[in-house]
């Protein structure tokens, strides 16, 4: 049973530039987060996705935009990057309306370098 | 803002319980408490969750207070692959994690 995914696992992209990182989630799961972490931080939330629409939204500009697909499978992208978008982007997965709903299983991470 | 309170660091004995404190003062009566950590350069990964009794499971023991302002995650017997970041969060069961700055566990021969 494959966990979740993640691809690139790096990437260096130059200031100005857009990124687009993708997500598999867990087989059987409905339901992708996305977070942020920058170095030495805890994960920041930037959005969900649930039934490919955006259920929920941190506190981040809208040139962080997602997307989910009929798949589950999600992408993050962003615009215009900032040397301060270089962070760990964290994908998690989880089943909504069950029991388990609780339970988000984090992929190993995209990191990414702006420069 | 994260709404929980941990210390930044605690070293602990391997194979003794190593007792990771959290304070969640402004936590609301739908918010569980849940919590993950975070081996180096790995994604966080679930432990244990919590509203108001104490639960146990494989991995670790939750004591939440009557009050719900505080809770102890216990790692009954550690080891050196314990040695990690510890995030003690308050949420609904379906919201965003939201993260602070967690504990780092390091566990010492």
């Amino acid at each position: 049973d494959a966990g979740v995914t993640q691809s690139p696992t790096h990437l260096i992209k130059t200031r100005g530039q857009q990124v687009t990182l993708r997500c598999s989630p867990k087989s059987g799961h409905d339901t992708v987060s996305w977070y942020q972490q920058a170095l030495g931080q805890g994960p920041q939330f930037i959005f969900q996705y649930y039934e490919e629409e955006e259920r929920q939204r941190g506190n981040f500009p809208d040139r962080f935009s997602g997307h989910q697909f009929p798949n589950y499978s999600s992408e993050l992208n962003v615009n215009a990057l900032l040397l301060g978008d270089s962070a760990l982007y964290l994908c998690a997965s989880s089943l909504l309306e069950t029991d388990r709903s609780y339970e988000q299983y984090f992929g190993p991470g995209t990191r990414l370098t702006v420069t | 803002d994260a709404k929980t309170t941990q210390p930044p660091s605690m070293d602990c004995a391997e194979g003794r319980a190593a007792n990771l404190p959290c304070n969640h003062s402004t936590i609301s009566g739908n918010e569980y408490v849940y919590w993950y950590r975070q081996i180096h350069s790995q994604g966080p990964q679930y432990i244990i969750h919590g509203l108001k009794n104490n639960e146990t499971n494989e991995m670790a023991s939750l004591i939440i207070t009557e009050d719900r302002k505080s809770s102890t995650l216990i790692l009954p017997h550690a080891t050196l692959r314990d040695t990690a970041v510890y995030y003690c969060i308050v949420s609904p069961s379906w919201g965003k994690l939201q993260f602070g700055a967690g504990t780092q566990v390091v566990v010492t021969p």
